[in-house]
Protein backbone atom coordinates (compact mmCIF):
# COMPACT_ATOMS: atom_id res chain seq x y z
CA UNK A 1 0.00 0.00 0.00
CA UNK A 2 1.46 3.61 -1.11
CA UNK A 3 2.46 5.02 2.43
CA UNK A 4 2.58 8.74 0.74
CA UNK A 5 1.07 10.02 -2.22
CA UNK A 6 1.03 13.13 -4.25
CA UNK A 7 -1.74 13.21 -6.44
CA UNK A 8 -0.33 16.23 -8.63
CA UNK A 9 2.20 14.37 -11.06
CA UNK A 10 2.65 18.12 -12.23
CA UNK A 11 1.24 21.68 -11.50
CA UNK A 12 2.02 25.28 -13.83
CA UNK A 13 1.60 28.43 -11.53
CA UNK A 14 1.77 32.14 -12.44
CA UNK A 15 4.82 34.09 -10.80
CA UNK A 16 3.61 35.63 -7.34
CA UNK A 17 1.15 33.57 -6.86
CA UNK A 18 0.50 31.33 -4.30
CA UNK A 19 0.28 27.69 -4.56
CA UNK A 20 -0.59 24.23 -2.93
CA UNK A 21 1.28 21.42 -3.44
CA UNK A 22 -1.03 17.70 -2.25
CA UNK A 23 0.30 15.18 0.00
CA UNK A 24 -1.87 12.18 1.89
CA UNK A 25 -0.22 9.49 3.84
CA UNK A 26 -0.92 6.40 5.18
CA UNK A 27 -0.25 5.36 8.71
CA UNK A 28 -1.69 3.49 11.74
CA UNK A 29 1.09 4.46 14.21
CA UNK A 30 0.29 7.76 16.12
CA UNK A 31 3.55 9.23 16.14
CA UNK A 32 5.15 10.16 12.81
CA UNK A 33 6.77 13.02 10.76
CA UNK A 34 5.98 14.93 7.59
CA UNK A 35 8.94 16.48 5.46
CA UNK A 36 8.79 18.18 2.50
CA UNK A 37 12.19 18.14 0.06
CA UNK A 38 12.81 20.16 -3.20
CA UNK A 39 14.62 18.75 -5.86
CA UNK A 40 15.55 21.15 -8.38
CA UNK A 41 16.78 20.26 -12.11
CA UNK A 42 20.52 20.54 -10.58
CA UNK A 43 19.41 16.83 -8.83
CA UNK A 44 19.80 18.05 -5.43
CA UNK A 45 17.43 17.05 -2.47
CA UNK A 46 16.69 20.45 -0.27
CA UNK A 47 15.02 20.09 2.95
CA UNK A 48 12.13 22.88 3.22
CA UNK A 49 9.90 21.54 6.09
CA UNK A 50 9.06 19.08 9.04
CA UNK A 51 5.62 18.72 10.92
CA UNK A 52 5.64 16.34 13.80
CA UNK A 53 2.42 14.52 14.17
CA UNK A 54 1.83 15.84 17.40
CA UNK A 55 2.92 19.23 16.67
CA UNK A 56 -0.58 21.50 17.51
CA UNK A 57 0.51 24.52 14.98
CA UNK A 58 0.94 24.15 11.63
CA UNK A 59 4.81 24.34 10.51
CA UNK A 60 6.09 27.26 8.81
CA UNK A 61 9.09 28.13 7.37
CA UNK A 62 9.81 31.29 5.24
CA UNK A 63 7.60 31.24 2.16
CA UNK A 64 6.60 27.80 3.13
CA UNK A 65 3.91 26.27 5.21
CA UNK A 66 2.34 23.12 5.97
CA UNK A 67 -1.61 22.64 5.80
CA UNK A 68 -1.84 19.61 8.58
CA UNK A 69 -5.22 18.41 8.85
CA UNK A 70 -4.39 15.18 10.45
CA UNK A 71 -8.09 13.55 10.66
CA UNK A 72 -7.58 13.75 6.89
CA UNK A 73 -4.48 12.57 7.17
CA UNK A 74 -3.18 15.48 4.72
CA UNK A 75 -0.10 17.29 4.78
CA UNK A 76 -0.30 20.24 1.98
CA UNK A 77 2.92 21.99 1.68
CA UNK A 78 1.80 25.88 0.35
CA UNK A 79 4.08 28.04 -1.12
CA UNK A 80 3.17 31.50 -0.65
CA UNK A 81 4.15 34.30 -3.40
CA UNK A 82 5.99 31.67 -5.61
CA UNK A 83 9.51 32.72 -7.75
CA UNK A 84 10.42 31.53 -10.98
CA UNK A 85 13.39 30.23 -8.45
CA UNK A 86 10.33 27.77 -7.00
CA UNK A 87 10.34 25.54 -10.14
CA UNK A 88 11.52 22.24 -9.11
CA UNK A 89 10.34 18.81 -8.07
CA UNK A 90 8.42 18.62 -4.61
CA UNK A 91 8.89 15.19 -2.79
CA UNK A 92 6.52 14.99 0.99
CA UNK A 93 7.94 12.15 2.76
CA UNK A 94 7.23 10.39 6.20
CA UNK A 95 8.61 8.31 9.06
CA UNK A 96 6.42 6.31 11.30
CA UNK A 97 7.47 6.09 14.88
CA UNK A 98 7.28 1.84 15.03
CA UNK A 99 10.09 2.09 17.85
CA UNK A 100 13.38 4.47 17.73
CA UNK A 101 15.15 2.33 15.75
CA UNK A 102 12.25 2.43 12.99
CA UNK A 103 11.28 5.63 13.42
CA UNK A 104 14.66 6.27 11.16
CA UNK A 105 12.89 5.47 7.80
CA UNK A 106 11.98 8.02 5.39
CA UNK A 107 9.20 6.91 2.94
CA UNK A 108 9.01 9.37 -0.07
CA UNK A 109 5.53 10.41 -2.60
CA UNK A 110 6.21 10.08 -6.50
CA UNK A 111 6.54 14.20 -6.21
CA UNK A 112 5.23 17.05 -7.89
CA UNK A 113 6.84 18.58 -11.06
CA UNK A 114 6.03 22.56 -10.31
CA UNK A 115 7.03 25.07 -12.99
CA UNK A 116 6.38 28.96 -12.15
CA UNK A 117 5.67 30.77 -15.10
CA UNK A 118 6.70 34.26 -15.67
CA UNK B 1 30.24 23.60 6.98
CA UNK B 2 30.65 20.76 4.68
CA UNK B 3 27.56 18.54 3.60
CA UNK B 4 27.51 15.16 2.56
CA UNK B 5 29.85 14.29 -0.32
CA UNK B 6 29.64 12.08 -2.72
CA UNK B 7 31.70 10.25 -5.57
CA UNK B 8 31.78 10.19 -8.26
CA UNK B 9 28.94 12.46 -9.69
CA UNK B 10 28.72 10.39 -12.83
CA UNK B 11 29.59 6.91 -13.52
CA UNK B 12 29.20 4.88 -16.81
CA UNK B 13 29.79 1.62 -16.60
CA UNK B 14 29.14 -1.60 -18.87
CA UNK B 15 27.13 -4.49 -17.56
CA UNK B 16 28.83 -7.31 -15.90
CA UNK B 17 31.39 -4.64 -13.98
CA UNK B 18 31.86 -3.77 -10.62
CA UNK B 19 30.43 -0.51 -9.33
CA UNK B 20 31.52 1.32 -6.42
CA UNK B 21 29.72 4.47 -5.11
CA UNK B 22 31.80 6.64 -2.01
CA UNK B 23 30.15 8.43 0.60
CA UNK B 24 31.31 10.94 3.51
CA UNK B 25 28.70 12.01 6.02
CA UNK B 26 28.24 14.95 7.58
CA UNK B 27 30.96 15.17 10.61
CA UNK B 28 29.00 13.91 13.79
CA UNK B 29 25.88 12.59 12.17
CA UNK B 30 25.04 8.85 13.68
CA UNK B 31 22.56 7.73 10.66
CA UNK B 32 23.46 7.09 7.13
CA UNK B 33 21.32 5.99 4.40
CA UNK B 34 21.76 4.84 0.44
CA UNK B 35 18.27 6.40 -1.15
CA UNK B 36 18.17 5.24 -5.29
CA UNK B 37 15.95 7.05 -7.87
CA UNK B 38 14.50 6.29 -11.23
CA UNK B 39 11.59 8.00 -12.91
CA UNK B 40 9.39 4.81 -12.84
CA UNK B 41 10.17 3.53 -8.82
CA UNK B 42 10.82 7.07 -7.05
CA UNK B 43 12.79 7.64 -4.18
CA UNK B 44 13.63 4.28 -2.77
CA UNK B 45 15.50 3.62 0.81
CA UNK B 46 18.19 0.50 0.28
CA UNK B 47 19.82 0.39 3.67
CA UNK B 48 20.44 2.85 6.52
CA UNK B 49 23.18 2.59 9.08
CA UNK B 50 23.64 3.77 12.79
CA UNK B 51 26.87 4.36 14.35
CA UNK B 52 28.55 2.56 11.39
CA UNK B 53 26.09 -0.87 11.89
CA UNK B 54 23.70 -1.80 9.03
CA UNK B 55 20.00 -1.67 10.57
CA UNK B 56 17.93 -2.35 7.89
CA UNK B 57 18.93 -3.76 4.33
CA UNK B 58 15.29 -4.78 3.24
CA UNK B 59 15.25 -2.33 0.30
CA UNK B 60 18.45 -3.69 -1.23
CA UNK B 61 17.59 -5.31 -4.62
CA UNK B 62 19.18 -8.25 -4.43
CA UNK B 63 22.68 -10.16 -3.53
CA UNK B 64 24.62 -7.93 -6.09
CA UNK B 65 24.13 -5.11 -3.99
CA UNK B 66 26.65 -4.40 -1.15
CA UNK B 67 27.13 -1.55 0.96
CA UNK B 68 29.73 -1.56 3.80
CA UNK B 69 30.44 1.77 6.92
CA UNK B 70 33.80 0.71 7.91
CA UNK B 71 34.17 3.83 10.25
CA UNK B 72 31.82 7.50 10.91
CA UNK B 73 33.28 9.20 7.96
CA UNK B 74 32.81 6.73 4.91
CA UNK B 75 30.48 4.20 3.77
CA UNK B 76 30.50 2.42 -0.04
CA UNK B 77 27.73 1.28 -2.00
CA UNK B 78 28.61 -1.75 -4.40
CA UNK B 79 27.24 -3.50 -7.36
CA UNK B 80 28.94 -6.63 -8.92
CA UNK B 81 28.07 -7.33 -11.42
CA UNK B 82 25.99 -4.53 -12.59
CA UNK B 83 23.18 -4.54 -15.02
CA UNK B 84 21.35 -1.96 -16.98
CA UNK B 85 18.33 -1.83 -15.06
CA UNK B 86 20.55 -1.18 -11.92
CA UNK B 87 21.37 2.58 -13.78
CA UNK B 88 19.86 5.39 -11.43
CA UNK B 89 20.18 8.49 -9.45
CA UNK B 90 22.34 7.17 -5.98
CA UNK B 91 21.73 9.30 -2.71
CA UNK B 92 23.68 8.78 0.13
CA UNK B 93 21.93 10.92 3.11
CA UNK B 94 23.00 11.58 6.79
CA UNK B 95 21.17 12.76 9.78
CA UNK B 96 21.45 13.52 13.43
CA UNK B 97 24.16 14.55 16.07
CA UNK B 98 25.53 12.37 18.90
CA UNK B 99 24.21 13.57 22.03
CA UNK B 100 20.62 14.74 20.19
CA UNK B 101 17.67 13.79 19.19
CA UNK B 102 17.78 13.22 15.59
CA UNK B 103 14.11 11.93 15.73
CA UNK B 104 13.00 15.01 14.11
CA UNK B 105 15.74 15.81 12.19
CA UNK B 106 15.67 16.52 8.64
CA UNK B 107 17.90 13.79 6.08
CA UNK B 108 21.05 15.91 4.82
CA UNK B 109 21.88 14.75 1.09
CA UNK B 110 24.73 14.75 -1.01
CA UNK B 111 24.39 15.83 -5.11
CA UNK B 112 23.90 11.92 -5.72
CA UNK B 113 25.12 9.68 -8.22
CA UNK B 114 24.45 9.28 -11.48
CA UNK B 115 25.06 5.58 -12.48
CA UNK B 116 24.73 4.49 -16.15
CA UNK B 117 25.05 0.78 -17.11
CA UNK B 118 25.32 -0.15 -20.84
Amino acid sequence: AQKITQTQPGMFVQEKEAVTLDCTYDTSDPSYGLFWYKQPSSGEMIFLIYQGSYDQQNATEGRYSLNFQKARKSANLVISASQLGDSAMYFCAMREGRGIQGAQKLVFGQGTRLTINP
Amino acid sequence: DAGVIQSPRHEVTEMGQEVTLRCKPISGHDYLFWYRQTMMRGLELLIYFNNNVPIDDSGMPEDRFSAKMPNASFSTLKIQPSEPRDSAVYFCASRGNPGQSSYNSPLHFGNGTRLTVT
